[in-house]
């Protein structure tokens, strides 16, 4: 089975610049995410697809960042225009959803974009 | 407060010693509990489910205390290659949380 494909894996930009990151799920995998890890710590949740719908962008900072799934498959995140603070790396993930009962999904990571803002 | 808290650790134990792990959370509505496990510059890859009657996947054992909220991970035997950081990850809501993960480093 294929994995979650991200590109590019790496991408300096100066800050004010925009960029964007791509992300194909695995195949048949309705549910698709974008995290957030900064050095040292956690995955933070920026936003998740139901098929080509928003279940939730709470903590996405909408006034730089934007994401959509056209046709509820590929994906695509930007942030413009960048801030240093926004380096970090940028996963995506996927999953089979809705959870059937008694059976915990997990989901499969990407390998990520790592992302320098100078 | 936060959703998910975990000790960062780092943990540093000698090869062969038990080593576990704790990971508090905050939502008692929670339904679905993970250990992921990540690689230094790698993906978080996920370890294993942790069921509300305990599992065991080998040397790893994962257990879920719903009255106290917290989920463990123990780990026997430990290997030189189960050093990383380990990450649980809770889901209330239909989302999925991480904790800022547990540094582990097994020395020789």
């Amino acid at each position: 089975e294929a994995g979650v494909a991200q590109s590019p894996r790496y991408k300096i930009i100066e800050k004010r610049q925009s960029v964007a990151f791509w992300c194909n799920p695995i195949s048949g995998h309705a549910t698709l995410y974008w995290y957030q890890q900064i050095l040292g710590q956690g995955p933070k949740l920026l936003i998740q697809f139901q098929n080509n719908g928003v279940v939730d962008d709470s903590q996405l900072p909408k006034d730089r960042f934007s994401a959509e799934r056209l046709k509820g498959v590929d994906s695509t995140l930007k942030i413009q225009p960048a801030k240093l603070e926004d380096s970090a790396v940028y996963l995506c993930a996927s999953s089979l959803w809705p959870r059937t009962e008694g059976f915990n999904y997990g989901y499969t990571f990407g390998s990520g974009t790592r992302l320098t803002v100078v | 407060r936060k959703e998910v808290e975990q000790d960062p650790g780092p943990f540093n134990v000698p090869e062969g010693a038990t080593v576990a792990f704790n990971c508090t959370y905050s939502n008692s509505a929670s339904q679905s509990f993970f250990w992921y496990r990540q690689d230094c510059r790698k993906e978080p890859k996920l370890l294993m489910s942790v069921y509300s009657s305990g599992n065991e996947d080998g040397r790893f054992t994962a257990q879920l205390n719903r009255a106290s909220q917290y989920i463990s991970l123990l780990i026997r035997d430990s290997k030189l290659s189960d050093s990383a950081t380990y990450l649980c990850v809770v889901n209330p809501r239909n989302q999925f949380y991480f904790g800022t993960g547990t540094s582990l480093t097994v020395i020789p």
